[in-house]
Protein backbone atom coordinates (compact mmCIF):
# COMPACT_ATOMS: atom_id res chain seq x y z
CA UNK A 1 0.00 0.00 0.00
CA UNK A 2 1.33 3.24 -1.60
CA UNK A 3 1.21 5.90 1.55
CA UNK A 4 1.06 9.11 -0.27
CA UNK A 5 0.03 8.26 -3.99
CA UNK A 6 -0.09 11.07 -6.76
CA UNK A 7 -1.39 11.19 -10.24
CA UNK A 8 0.37 11.33 -12.76
CA UNK A 9 3.57 10.44 -12.40
CA UNK A 10 4.19 12.16 -15.55
CA UNK A 11 2.73 15.27 -17.08
CA UNK A 12 3.38 16.85 -20.90
CA UNK A 13 1.38 19.30 -21.71
CA UNK A 14 1.43 22.21 -23.89
CA UNK A 15 1.57 26.01 -22.64
CA UNK A 16 -1.93 27.85 -21.97
CA UNK A 17 -3.37 24.58 -21.42
CA UNK A 18 -5.19 23.69 -17.51
CA UNK A 19 -4.49 20.55 -15.81
CA UNK A 20 -4.69 18.98 -12.35
CA UNK A 21 -2.43 16.70 -10.29
CA UNK A 22 -4.33 14.37 -7.83
CA UNK A 23 -2.95 13.06 -4.35
CA UNK A 24 -4.17 11.15 -1.72
CA UNK A 25 -2.40 9.52 1.49
CA UNK A 26 -3.92 6.91 3.82
CA UNK A 27 -1.65 7.52 6.94
CA UNK A 28 -4.63 9.31 8.42
CA UNK A 29 -2.93 12.74 8.88
CA UNK A 30 -4.27 15.81 9.10
CA UNK A 31 -2.02 17.85 7.18
CA UNK A 32 -0.96 17.79 3.16
CA UNK A 33 1.38 19.67 1.00
CA UNK A 34 2.54 20.70 -1.76
CA UNK A 35 6.04 20.84 -2.53
CA UNK A 36 7.93 22.32 -6.61
CA UNK A 37 11.15 20.82 -7.38
CA UNK A 38 12.86 23.12 -9.88
CA UNK A 39 15.68 22.03 -11.95
CA UNK A 40 18.52 22.77 -9.41
CA UNK A 41 16.65 20.10 -7.01
CA UNK A 42 15.55 22.75 -5.17
CA UNK A 43 12.26 22.08 -3.05
CA UNK A 44 9.94 24.99 -1.70
CA UNK A 45 6.77 24.60 -0.01
CA UNK A 46 3.61 26.12 -2.19
CA UNK A 47 0.62 25.23 -0.02
CA UNK A 48 -0.60 23.27 3.20
CA UNK A 49 -3.53 22.07 4.61
CA UNK A 50 -4.76 21.00 8.24
CA UNK A 51 -8.25 19.03 7.87
CA UNK A 52 -8.99 20.69 4.63
CA UNK A 53 -8.03 24.14 5.78
CA UNK A 54 -5.73 26.36 3.81
CA UNK A 55 -2.76 27.14 6.14
CA UNK A 56 -0.01 28.06 4.32
CA UNK A 57 -0.15 29.85 1.06
CA UNK A 58 3.20 30.76 -0.21
CA UNK A 59 3.52 33.35 -3.45
CA UNK A 60 2.47 31.57 -5.22
CA UNK A 61 0.49 32.73 -8.93
CA UNK A 62 -2.98 32.82 -8.87
CA UNK A 63 -3.21 29.89 -11.63
CA UNK A 64 -2.21 27.49 -8.95
CA UNK A 65 -5.22 26.13 -6.80
CA UNK A 66 -5.50 23.54 -4.33
CA UNK A 67 -8.34 22.08 -3.77
CA UNK A 68 -8.71 19.76 -0.52
CA UNK A 69 -12.02 17.67 -0.61
CA UNK A 70 -11.60 16.03 2.74
CA UNK A 71 -8.30 15.42 4.86
CA UNK A 72 -7.19 12.65 2.62
CA UNK A 73 -7.03 14.53 -0.72
CA UNK A 74 -5.05 17.59 -1.78
CA UNK A 75 -5.44 17.66 -5.34
CA UNK A 76 -3.47 20.74 -7.55
CA UNK A 77 -4.95 22.43 -10.17
CA UNK A 78 -3.12 24.52 -13.13
CA UNK A 79 -4.54 27.15 -15.15
CA UNK A 80 -2.91 28.51 -18.10
CA UNK A 81 0.28 26.78 -17.66
CA UNK A 82 3.74 28.33 -18.41
CA UNK A 83 6.92 27.10 -19.72
CA UNK A 84 8.49 28.06 -16.10
CA UNK A 85 5.97 25.66 -14.55
CA UNK A 86 8.03 22.53 -14.97
CA UNK A 87 9.26 21.04 -12.71
CA UNK A 88 8.58 17.84 -10.08
CA UNK A 89 5.56 18.57 -7.79
CA UNK A 90 5.30 16.43 -4.28
CA UNK A 91 2.59 16.12 -2.51
CA UNK A 92 3.20 15.87 0.96
CA UNK A 93 1.53 14.31 4.44
CA UNK A 94 2.23 14.82 8.10
CA UNK A 95 0.51 14.42 11.85
CA UNK A 96 0.63 17.45 13.33
CA UNK A 97 0.67 17.88 16.64
CA UNK A 98 2.94 16.10 17.76
CA UNK A 99 6.71 17.28 18.23
CA UNK A 100 8.45 14.03 16.29
CA UNK A 101 6.22 14.78 13.43
CA UNK A 102 7.83 14.24 9.45
CA UNK A 103 6.66 14.41 6.23
CA UNK A 104 5.99 11.61 4.03
CA UNK A 105 6.33 12.23 0.38
CA UNK A 106 4.75 11.57 -2.71
CA UNK A 107 6.96 9.71 -5.70
CA UNK A 108 6.50 13.13 -7.63
CA UNK A 109 4.71 14.34 -10.49
CA UNK A 110 6.89 15.19 -13.36
CA UNK A 111 5.36 18.12 -15.65
CA UNK A 112 6.75 19.20 -18.77
CA UNK A 113 5.09 21.96 -20.28
CA UNK A 114 5.86 22.45 -24.18
CA UNK B 1 13.37 35.06 6.10
CA UNK B 2 14.57 31.51 7.12
CA UNK B 3 17.23 30.72 4.74
CA UNK B 4 18.65 27.16 5.03
CA UNK B 5 22.40 26.13 3.43
CA UNK B 6 23.89 23.25 2.68
CA UNK B 7 27.83 22.49 2.25
CA UNK B 8 28.58 21.07 -0.10
CA UNK B 9 26.93 21.18 -3.19
CA UNK B 10 28.69 18.21 -4.64
CA UNK B 11 30.60 15.47 -3.17
CA UNK B 12 32.53 12.93 -4.71
CA UNK B 13 34.05 10.09 -2.27
CA UNK B 14 35.58 6.89 -2.19
CA UNK B 15 34.10 3.83 -0.65
CA UNK B 16 35.61 3.06 2.63
CA UNK B 17 35.86 6.81 3.17
CA UNK B 18 34.49 9.57 5.53
CA UNK B 19 33.29 12.93 5.46
CA UNK B 20 30.36 15.39 6.72
CA UNK B 21 28.19 17.13 5.07
CA UNK B 22 27.15 20.52 6.77
CA UNK B 23 23.58 22.31 7.08
CA UNK B 24 23.12 25.89 8.37
CA UNK B 25 20.05 27.85 8.75
CA UNK B 26 19.56 31.55 9.93
CA UNK B 27 17.20 31.85 12.51
CA UNK B 28 15.82 30.23 15.91
CA UNK B 29 14.46 26.59 15.17
CA UNK B 30 13.43 23.70 17.51
CA UNK B 31 13.12 20.63 14.45
CA UNK B 32 15.74 19.29 12.22
CA UNK B 33 15.27 17.22 9.22
CA UNK B 34 17.42 15.31 6.96
CA UNK B 35 16.27 13.44 3.95
CA UNK B 36 17.79 11.13 1.11
CA UNK B 37 16.46 11.49 -2.64
CA UNK B 38 17.59 8.98 -5.40
CA UNK B 39 17.34 10.19 -9.01
CA UNK B 40 14.13 10.57 -10.26
CA UNK B 41 12.56 9.18 -6.56
CA UNK B 42 11.31 10.70 -3.56
CA UNK B 43 12.29 12.09 -0.83
CA UNK B 44 12.65 9.70 2.05
CA UNK B 45 12.71 10.60 5.57
CA UNK B 46 16.39 10.04 7.52
CA UNK B 47 16.58 11.67 11.04
CA UNK B 48 14.35 13.93 13.10
CA UNK B 49 16.35 15.67 15.17
CA UNK B 50 14.26 17.79 18.39
CA UNK B 51 16.86 19.62 20.04
CA UNK B 52 20.33 21.25 21.03
CA UNK B 53 22.88 18.48 21.02
CA UNK B 54 20.85 15.27 19.42
CA UNK B 55 22.64 12.80 17.67
CA UNK B 56 20.92 9.72 16.08
CA UNK B 57 22.43 7.28 14.03
CA UNK B 58 21.08 4.91 11.46
CA UNK B 59 23.86 2.33 9.73
CA UNK B 60 26.77 4.69 8.45
CA UNK B 61 24.90 7.81 8.94
CA UNK B 62 25.03 9.86 11.72
CA UNK B 63 23.03 13.58 12.46
CA UNK B 64 23.89 16.30 14.99
CA UNK B 65 21.83 19.44 15.84
CA UNK B 66 23.92 22.79 17.36
CA UNK B 67 20.52 25.08 17.60
CA UNK B 68 23.07 27.20 19.13
CA UNK B 69 25.10 27.81 16.36
CA UNK B 70 22.41 27.07 14.16
CA UNK B 71 24.20 23.91 12.50
CA UNK B 72 23.50 20.54 12.06
CA UNK B 73 25.84 17.60 10.41
CA UNK B 74 25.66 14.49 8.58
CA UNK B 75 28.40 12.01 9.04
CA UNK B 76 29.25 9.63 6.79
CA UNK B 77 31.23 6.71 8.01
CA UNK B 78 33.21 4.64 5.25
CA UNK B 79 30.83 4.80 2.59
CA UNK B 80 29.34 2.61 0.55
CA UNK B 81 28.13 2.75 -3.37
CA UNK B 82 24.33 2.57 -1.91
CA UNK B 83 24.46 5.89 -0.09
CA UNK B 84 24.85 7.90 -3.37
CA UNK B 85 21.92 10.11 -3.52
CA UNK B 86 20.81 13.97 -2.95
CA UNK B 87 21.19 15.17 0.69
CA UNK B 88 18.83 17.30 2.12
CA UNK B 89 17.99 19.26 5.32
CA UNK B 90 15.51 21.16 6.16
CA UNK B 91 14.15 23.50 8.80
CA UNK B 92 10.86 23.71 10.41
CA UNK B 93 10.34 27.55 10.17
CA UNK B 94 7.83 27.80 12.61
CA UNK B 95 6.27 25.19 15.13
CA UNK B 96 2.57 25.93 14.96
CA UNK B 97 2.60 25.42 10.97
CA UNK B 98 4.96 23.24 10.01
CA UNK B 99 6.85 24.99 7.43
CA UNK B 100 9.83 22.95 6.27
CA UNK B 101 12.61 25.00 4.58
CA UNK B 102 14.84 23.05 2.54
CA UNK B 103 18.24 23.56 2.04
CA UNK B 104 20.02 23.37 -1.33
CA UNK B 105 20.78 19.58 -1.29
CA UNK B 106 23.82 18.02 -0.95
CA UNK B 107 24.71 15.48 -4.03
CA UNK B 108 26.80 12.04 -2.90
CA UNK B 109 28.46 10.01 -5.47
CA UNK B 110 30.32 7.11 -4.01
CA UNK B 111 32.77 5.52 -6.60
CA UNK B 112 34.62 2.18 -5.36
Amino acid sequence: DTAVSQTPKYLVTQMGNDKSIKCEQNLGHDTMYWYKQDSKKFLKIMFSYNNKELIINETVPNRFSPKSPDKAHLNLHINSLELGDSAVYFCASSQTGGRNEKLFFGSGTQLSVL
Amino acid sequence: ELKVEQNPLFLSMQEGKNYTIYCNYSTTSDRLYWYRQDPGKSLESLFVLLSNGAVKQEGRLMASLDTKARLSTLHITAAVHDLSATYFCAVDESYNTDKLIFGTGTRLQVFP
